[in-house]
């Protein structure tokens, strides 16, 4: 089974700033790699599907790359409605593993 | 428009078994390509993936589970049920159910308690 590590846990940044989260995948999943966001009582979110392709209605301040095993989502001019939780998700191999999240909150 | 709602019950005795039943509408199962899948999400924790089941009809489980779960379709119906055996405390979760394989709609999740 392909794991997920997320970094980091918890990142603290001010509204208007960038944020940057990483996913580490312990095998290579090509580019078959997914971004949701989560806020509380929630469902995910998709975000970013294809390590990059924005799902239909996703701001372009949302912005996936990597490939492999190295994937970053960057979150640009950081609004109110985007401090959440953010999970990846490996869609190469089956069990389609998930992250263990990153908690995005307000500095 | 594209939803998924998920149903079945709020509280299960350790040992039974859990079924819900994910009702979609706006797509289709039979086409070719589209999947319908089961996450779970225990309180506070992390998504996990338990089944998935494809247009075709070949079905996936989580490794881990693969022994108490089944999943199942009903194209006419636009029905994919998830059935889970002896079921434990630590089955407690909100159950989701979503369009895959990339899952881009999603339900809005039942909540299952199994009392210790």
């Amino acid at each position: 089974e392909i794991v997920m590590t997320q970094s980091p846990a918890t990142l603290s940044v001010s509204p208007g700033e960038r944020a940057t989260l990483s996913c580490r995948a312990s095998q290579s999943v090509s580019s078959n790699l997914a971004w949701y966001q989560q806020k509380p009582g929630q469902a995910p979110r998709l975000l970013i599907y294809g390590a990059f392709i924005r799902a239909t209605g996703i701001p372009a301040r949302f912005r996936g790359s990597g490939s492999g095993t190295e994937f970053t989502l960057t979150i640009s001019g950081l609004q109110s409605e985007d401090f959440a939780v953010y999970y990846c998700q490996q869609y190469n191999n089956w069990s389609f593993t998930f992250g263990q999240g990153t908690k995005l909150e307000i500095k | 428009q594209i939803t998924l709602q998920e149903s079945g019950p709020t509280l299960v005795k350790p040992t039974q078994t859990l079924t819900l039943t994910c009702t979609f509408s706006g797509f289709s199962l039979s086409a070719s390509g589209v999947a319908v899948g089961w996450i779970r999400q225990p309180p506070g924790k992390a998504l996990e993936c338990l089944a998935l089941i494809y247009w075709n009809g070949d079905k996936h489980y989580s490794p881990s589970l693969k022994s108490r779960l089944t999943i199942t379709k009903d194209t006419s119906t636009n029905q994919v049920v998830l059935t889970m055996t002896n079921v434990d405390p630590l089955d407690t979760a909100t159950y989701y159910c979503a369009r895959g394989p990339i899952f881009d709609f999603w339900g809005q999740g039942t909540l299952v308690t199994v009392p210790s």
